[in-house]
């Protein structure tokens, strides 16, 4: 069935670093992906997606891009703040038909900025 | 519009006891999906409701129940509780496109 798999944390960062969380996913057909961010005692957010192969999704400075060469989604920003400090979710949809709009998740990856 | 609503935020149960959670979806949005989410881990999907039906079902014992009504709010039972079922529960609606998600109930279950 569809998965997908992000690296693991926690990653810490000084503030104005470069991130990179990867995200590769198993899917059949054009899955849409998406990164959804948790802030601390917080629902889910979405943070940005991509719905077709070589899509760039981005919002706030954090860009991914739809790889389907390589089965990836990663998310990067050139320039953390403390105020990134979250959870952030790889997620998927399948693209079968119908009204299946489940999502199938990543685990995770915990992200810490310092000042 | 007012996004998607949850209630309540917070709830204390003891086990064996039943609960009911609730979820308004943001506006035009007809499909309602609940998740589980314990501590430090991702989102489990529970069931998906649309036009009132369960459509997809996870993981999850007959002890979770729900219902959608006619104006797509959702409701998820959950009977029975256990001290393993405390977690955040996020209802998240959706309408063809992505799916936006409430802020969660937190369930403890002592």
């Amino acid at each position: 069935g569809d998965s997908v798999t992000q690296m693991e944390g926690p990653v810490t960062l000084s503030e104005e670093a470069f991130l990179t969380i990867n995200c590769t996913y198993t899917a059949t057909g054009y899955p849409s992906l998406f990164w959804y961010v948790q802030y601390p005692g917080e629902g889910l957010q979405l943070l940005l997606k991509a719905t077709k192969a070589d899509d760039k999704g981005s919002n706030k400075g954090f860009e991914a891009t739809y790889r389907k060469e390589t089965t990836s989604f990663h998310l990067e920003k050139g320039s953390v703040q403390v105020s990134d400090s979250a959870v952030y979710f790889c997620a998927l949809r399948g693209d079968n038909a119908g009204n299946n709009r489940k999502l199938i998740w990543g685990l995770g990856t915990s992200l810490a900025v310092n000042p | 519009d007012a996004g998607v609503t949850q209630s309540p935020t917070h709830l204390i149960k003891t086990r064996g006891q039943q609960v009911t959670l609730r979820c308004s979806p943001k506006s035009g949005h007809d499909t309602v999906s609940w998740y589980q989410q314990a501590l430090g881990q991702g989102p489990q999907f529970i069931f998906q409701y649309y036009e009132e039906e369960e459509r997809q079902r996870g993981n999850f014992p007959d002890r979770f129940s729900g219902h959608q009504f006619p104006n797509y709010s959702s409701e998820l039972n959950v009977n029975a509780l256990l001290l393993g079922d405390s977690a955040l529960y996020l209802c998240a609606s959706s309408w063809l496109t992505e799916a936006f998600f409430g802020q969660g109930t937190r369930l403890t279950v002592v």
